[in-house]
Order: structure tokens, then C-alpha cells, then sequence
């Protein structure tokens, strides 16, 4: 089955640095990658999605993701990170290649950004 | 305003009841799921269904049941079997074929047992 590790529980960052969220994926065909944030009290909004070929994904809100097929890696990225940017992301990947697939999530990390 | 809707927001149940939870969405989708949020676990997919009266059981449907009567509705019934329910409850909609179909989510329903 396909998976996904989020290997830190929480991120600490300061408003204005640039901030990574990392996430590794596990894949026996083709990896269909997503990232989604959650608010306080609130469902997941969705971030942006990893399409074949392209290793920089923009996605919504200035956040970026950058695929790394040889380490298995698909990082959240934004170059200057903002107090309202404080929330609980998660990475996904489609549980398999063809046909109807769930998505399998990560078990979040919790980015903090300081003012 | 297209989207899904999830009620109600918060919800008390006496031990040894059942509740049902709605979930309502109009972006003509085919698949819909529902997941359990516990502190710390992430996600958990309870049951999905990619079809009108068609539904499978996720990971965790002990103690759950479902309905699809209607495509654009897929309410989840916690019974008094599931042995520790209070968590927060998400529905999930769908497009069903395609690699690249994100799943867009209701805003939650907090379910506390008494």
C-alpha cells in the first residue's frame, strides 16, 4: 500500500523566514501527491497537487512544493512564512495508480510561526 | 455557493445512543467519505461510496454505518457500538476517476459523548 511519513510533529518558524514542511512518500507506481491545510475547528483545504513532470508545484496562499524523486520527497515550501500561515498541514498520496483510489493521509505536522 | 455542508457543527450524545451525521454537497460529485480526526492520529477513513446506493468500509467502520440514497447526500450514523466515539467527524467529496482528484471537505462536525 501507499503511504506517507510527516516525520515532524510541529514546526516553529518567525514571520518572514522561509519555511519547509517536509513529507516522504512511499509508492509502488506512479506517486500522486497532494498537500492540504486545516484551521483551527475547521475541514482541510486543499493546497495544491504534484503533476508529473513538474518538480516546483505553486499551489494557494504563496506555498510551493518541491518533488524530489530520488529522495522520495515531496516538502511544503513558502519563501517568507506569515503569523496567519499557523495551522495543521497534511501531506496525501492517491492509494494506488489506476482506477477509483483513496487517498492515504500523513498524520500532520503543526506549523507555528511566531510573530 | 458550490461546496459541502456538514451538521450539525457541534454535537453531545449520551452514552448508548445513536446519532446521525449530515453531509450535503451540490459539486455534483460521485464519491464521498467520511474520516475521523483524533489529536495526533490524523485522518481515518470510516466508509466511502462512489456511487448511489453503493458504500465500502474504510479502516475504521466498527461501531458506523452509512447511507446513499442520494448522490448528493451521505449521512454517517455512530452507533452505540463504537466504544469511543467523541472525535471530529469530516466528509469528504470527489470527482471518481482521474489520478489527480483532490478531495474537497466539509467544514466538520465535533461529536462529544456525555
Amino acid at each position: 500500500a501507499q503511504s506517507v511519513a510527516q516525520p515532524e510533529d510541529q514546526v516553529n518558524v518567525a514571520e518572514g523566514n522561509p519555511l519547509t514542511v517536509k513529507c516522504t512518500y512511499s509508492v509502488s507506481g506512479n506517486p500522486y501527491l497532494f498537500w492540504y491545510v486545516q484551521y483551527p475547528n475547521r475541514g482541510l483545504q486543499f493546497l495544491l497537487k504534484y503533476i508529473t513532470g513538474d518538480n516546483l508545484v505553486k499551489g494557494s496562499y504563496g506555498f510551493e512544493a518541491e518533488f524530489n524523486k530520488s529522495q522520495t520527497s515531496f516538502h511544503l515550501k513558502k519563501p517568507s512564512a506569515l503569523v496567519s500561515d499557523s495551522a495543521l498541514y497534511f501531506c496525501a498520496v492517491r492509494d494506488g495508480d489506476t482506477g477509483f483510489q483513496k487517498l492515504v493521509f500523513g498524520t500532520g505536522t503543526r506549523l507555528l510561526v511566531s510573530p | 455557493d458550490g461546496g459541502i455542508t456538514q451538521s450539525p457543527k457541534y454535537l453531545f450524545r449520551k452514552e448508548g445512543q445513536n446519532v446521525t451525521l449530515s453531509c450535503e454537497q451540490n459539486l455534483n460529485h460521485d464519491a464521498m467519505y467520511w474520516y475521523r480526526q483524533d489529536p495526533g492520529q490524523g485522518l481515518r477513513l470510516i466508509y466511502y461510496s462512489q456511487i448511489v446506493n453503493d458504500f465500502q468500509k474504510g479502516d475504521i467502520a466498527e461501531g458506523y454505518s452509512v447511507s446513499r440514497e442520494k448522490k448528493e447526500s451521505f449521512p454517517l450514523t455512530v452507533t452505540s457500538a463504537q466504544k469511543n466515539p467523541t472525535a471530529f467527524y469530516l466528509c469528504a467529496s470527489s470527482i471518481l476517476r482521474g489520478p489527480y482528484n483532490e478531495q474537497f471537505f466539509g467544514p466538520g462536525t465535533r461529536l462529544t459523548v456525555l
